[in-house]
This record gives C-alpha cells, structure tokens and sequence, in this order.
C-alpha cells in the first residue's frame, strides 16, 4: 500500500506570496493532520481534517489555512509568506477505527518551504 | 496544557552499546504514548506505542514501557547500529471528540560510531 505523499518535496517562495501544499494520504484514511517543523519550535501541529471537516486546529495565525476533499487527499495554504513560515511541513493520515484507542498517524517525506 | 520534555542530544554511542533516551509527559486526560524516528531529509516513521498504563511497546529491538506513577515513556534498546542514527521523537496524543492531535517533545539526536 502506497504510504502518504506531499508535493512539491521542495519549494523557494518571496516574502509576501502565498504557497499550497499538497497531501494524499494513505488509501482508506480519512483523517488527514498538518504540522511545521522548524529548528527553532521544533514540531508544532496545524490542524486536523476528518471528512472534509476541520475538527482540530493549532495555535497559528490566520495566514494558514486548509481543506480537505471528497477523497481525503488534502490542501494547506499559507498567505502572505513571512520568512518565519521557513519550514519542513508534514502532513500526516490516520484511520480512525472504533475499536481503537489511539489513532496512529503515518506522516509523508515533508515540504521543504524556504522563503527568501 | 500538554507537554512531552524529552532528555537533550546530542547522544553519542559506540556500536553495541546499550541506548536509552528520556520521555516525560504531562497531559490534561489519559494520553497514549508514541516513539517517531526521523532519518536525514524525511518524515516521521512510527516506531512503537502504548495505550495504556505498562504497556511495551517494541519493534526492531526498541522498547518502551508506559509508565503512569512516574509519568514516563524511556526509549531502550540493548545494542544500537550505525544505522540507527537519526533524531528520536517522543509524542502523546489525547483523544478527544473534538479530534486529535499529536503533541512532540524537542527531539534527541542519536549518532551512532563504529
């Protein structure tokens, strides 16, 4: 089973431009999670979608934002690059089951967004 | 709020050597407990977990075990490999209806010599 995949792997934007990332997750799942990694705050989590549906969100500014389609393959947008937004973001898929008690996530390579 | 406090790196080890790195939590509810690995230039890979209170988690000779009364989650493994070099990331989650979400330590960084 193909694991979760993020394009582009890498990305070069300017100060005050806007970026989408792209993530398809793992067949079957229907949660799909966002998170940044920086050296600096290290991995923080964005938001969550289940169903097209945000249902968890982190604590960042507005600037970012998400979507989820009917297919669970998902979108998150940052506008208004600052060059604090330099970061590898992850995106993770989970399959939420009944009978279990964790979701366990699966996370894709990552997009390298450096901005100058 | 939640917080995982992870022991800081670099960890320098000889090969064969016994390896443990540190976890800790604190969380508002009764989280599970996750070890990630991370090698050079990609994501996270799922390395064991724990749901509940004394449970081992283990998979390619790591191991944790859930400890509530000290509230900790150490990684170990009894003879690490070059190849185990990577950064080692502890993480809890809490399921709540509203959704979930995974809450990192800062990572501990393992090299691995010959």
């Amino acid at each position: 089973k193909a694991g979760v995949t993020q394009t582009p792997r890498y990305l070069i934007k300017t100060r005050g431009q806007q970026v989408t990332l792209s993530c398809s997750p793992i067949s079957g799942h229907r949660s799909v999670s966002w998170y940044q990694q920086t050296p600096g705050q290290g991995l923080q989590f964005l938001f969550e979608y289940f169903s097209e549906t945000q249902r968890n969100k982190g604590n960042f500014p507005g600037r970012f934002s998400g979507r989820q389609f009917s297919n669970s393959r998902s979108e998150m947008n940052v506008s208004t690059l600052e060059l604090g937004d330099s970061a590898l973001y992850l995106c993770a898929s989970s399959l939420p089951s009944p009978r279990s008690f964790s979701y366990e996530q699966y996370f894709g390579p990552g997009t390298r967004l450096t901005v100058t | 709020g939640d917080s995982v406090t992870q022991m800081e790196g670099p960890v320098t080890l000889s090969e064969e050597a016994f390896l443990t790195i540190n976890c800790t939590y604190t969380a508002t509810g009764y989280p599970s407990l996750f070890w990630y690995v991370q090698y050079p230039g990609e994501g996270l890979q799922l390395l064991l977990k724990a749901t509940k209170a004394d449970d081992k988690g283990s998979n390619k000779g790591f191991e944790a075990t859930y400890r509530k009364e000290t509230t900790s989650f150490h990684l170990e493994k009894g003879s690490v490999q070059v190849s185990d070099s990577a950064v080692y990331f502890c993480a809890l989650m809490i399921l709540t209806g509203g959704g979930n979400k995974l809450t990192f330590g800062t990572g501990t960084q393992l090299k691995v010599e010959l």
